[in-house]
């Protein structure tokens, strides 16, 4: 069974705190990504990265930074949290050929506020 | 930027009726998918229909892609109370790339 975790469900942290949020996939996958999920937008575009120690920035970058050590593990770094990062997080993966059915499979989420 | 917008933004139904969602687009893809998400919960695929295709069926999902239009429906027959969430198409520029998602549907099936 294909699995993409998050390292919390729900996170409250508060302004200026430096926040961590991990993903771990064990499908071997090369591509992995980091949405924010708000009311009325969908899912919006944060980092990606196609392979490990790279990166390549979204929609919504500003903010936010990312780290990919191994190939399983992609995280998400809030350098100073702010009020307007309060949100639902969704990391995803997918292999680099995009499979028979080029689907993303995603984690959970990680609800996040920031007070 | 999103890519895809979706509607109606919410709909609402009896069991057993069918649900009908559109999806429009801005840019050429490779590909477009549905997703649905249950309440709190992360993303599940549904659909995958390639430009190059026109209709294709999944059980009781039946997704079409009209791409002079750029436009997609998804319609669900004999709706369940299960299929309560909301729906999302994405859209992808390439195989394994990048997802860019619509705002997405909720749909309410009331047993």
């Amino acid at each position: 069974d294909v699995k993409v975790t998050q390292s919390s469900r729900y996170l409250v942290k508060r302004t200026g705190e430096k926040v961590f949020l991990e993903c771990v996939q064990d499908m071997d996958h090369e591509n992995m990504f980091w949405y924010r999920q708000d009311p009325g937008l969908g899912l919006r575009l944060i980092y990606f990265s196609y392979d490990v120690k790279m990166k390549e920035k979204g929609d919504i970058p500003e903010g936010y930074s990312v780290s990919r050590e191994k190939k399983e593990r992609f995280s998400l770094i809030l350098e100073s949290a702010s009020t307007n990062q309060t949100s639902m997080y969704l990391c995803a993966s997918i292999t680099s050929a995009g499979g028979p059915s080029n689907e993303q499979f995603f984690g959970p989420g990680t609800r996040l506020t920031v007070l | 930027s999103q890519q895809g917008e979706e509607d109606p933004q919410a709909l609402s139904i009896q069991e057993g009726e069918n649900a009908t969602m559109n999806c429009s687009y801005k840019t050429s893809i490779n590909n477009l998918q549905w997703y649905r998400q249950n309440s709190g919960r992360g993303l599940v695929h549904l659909i995958l229909i390639r430009s190059n295709e026109r209709e294709k069926h999944s059980g009781r999902l039946r997704v079409t892609l009209d791409t002079s239009k750029k436009s997609s429906s998804l319609l669900i027959t004999a709706s369940r109370a299960a299929d309560t969430a909301s729906y999302f198409c994405a859209t992808s520029k390439a195989a394994g790339n990048k997802l860019t998602f619509g705002g997405g549907t909720r749909v309410l099936v009331k047993p």
